[in-house]
């Protein structure tokens, strides 16, 4: 099976933006949990989806936001950037089932100036 | 509340010592999941294993073994022989009952093999 990817790769972008990273989970599975990794915070749940809907938040601003298709692929959003959001967002799928382990996507690393 | 610590923040070791990775979890909740990730530089985060609370069993997986031990919340990481590959950020990872699952990261563990 082909893992999760993640498009794009890297993007640079200027403060006051928005961004758009998404995220196409390992076939099959219906949950994709998106986090923030930084140097200073560390790695960060942001938010799940599973079967398009929200299921799990985070405790980030509603800058950040996200969105789940029909085939299970998913989008995260955010706007207004600022420099604190540099960091690699990285895009995790599993079957849904609780606790099954998630397998985790290259990441996006996005880059604020 | 949820936590995990991992006191480590690098090691470097001699290529085919053996290394453990430390890793102390708090949690309120009764079942709860334990994990580690490995992150090489490409970035990507590799699962390795997940435990849950009422298996204290050990396991060994090749030169990779895990001892779970409740009574201290410890769920430490051994690799034995390492080797350069073996280089990465090796993450432990909790999962409580409550809360829906999302992963809670500790602070991670720089491993260097050094040849």
């Amino acid at each position: 099976k082909a893992g999760v990817t993640q498009t794009p790769r890297y993007l640079i972008k200027t403060r006051g933006q928005q961004v758009t990273l998404s995220c196409s989970p390992i076939s099959g599975h219906r949950s994709v949990s998106w986090y923030q990794q930084t140097p200073g915070q560390g790695l960060q749940f942001l938010f799940e989806y599973f079967s398009e809907t929200q299921r799990n938040k985070g405790n980030f601003p509603g800058r950040f936001s996200g969105r789940q298709f029909s085939n299970s692929r998913s989008e995260m959003n955010v706007s207004t950037l600022e420099l604190g959001d540099s960091a690699l967002y990285l895009c995790a799928s599993r079957t849904g089932q609780e606790y099954n382990e998630q397998f985790f996507g290259p990441g996006t690393r996005l880059t604020v100036l | 509340a949820q936590k995990v610590t991992q006191a480590q923040t690098e090691i470097s070791v001699v290529e085919k010592e053996d290394v453990t990775l430390d890793c102390v979890y708090e949690t309120r909740d009764t079942t709860y999941y334990l994990f580690w990730y490995k992150q090489p530089p490409s970035g990507e985060l590799v699962f390795l294993i997940r435990r849950n609370s009422f298996d204290e069993q050990n396991e060994i997986s090749g030169r990779y073994s895990w001892n779970f031990q409740k009574s201290t919340s410890s769920f430490n990481f051994t690799i034995t022989a390492s080797q350069v590959v073996d280089s990465a950020v090796y993450f432990c990872a909790l999962s409580e009952e409550t809360g829906a699952n999302n992963l809670f990261f500790g602070t991670g563990t720089r491993l260097t093999v050094i040849p």
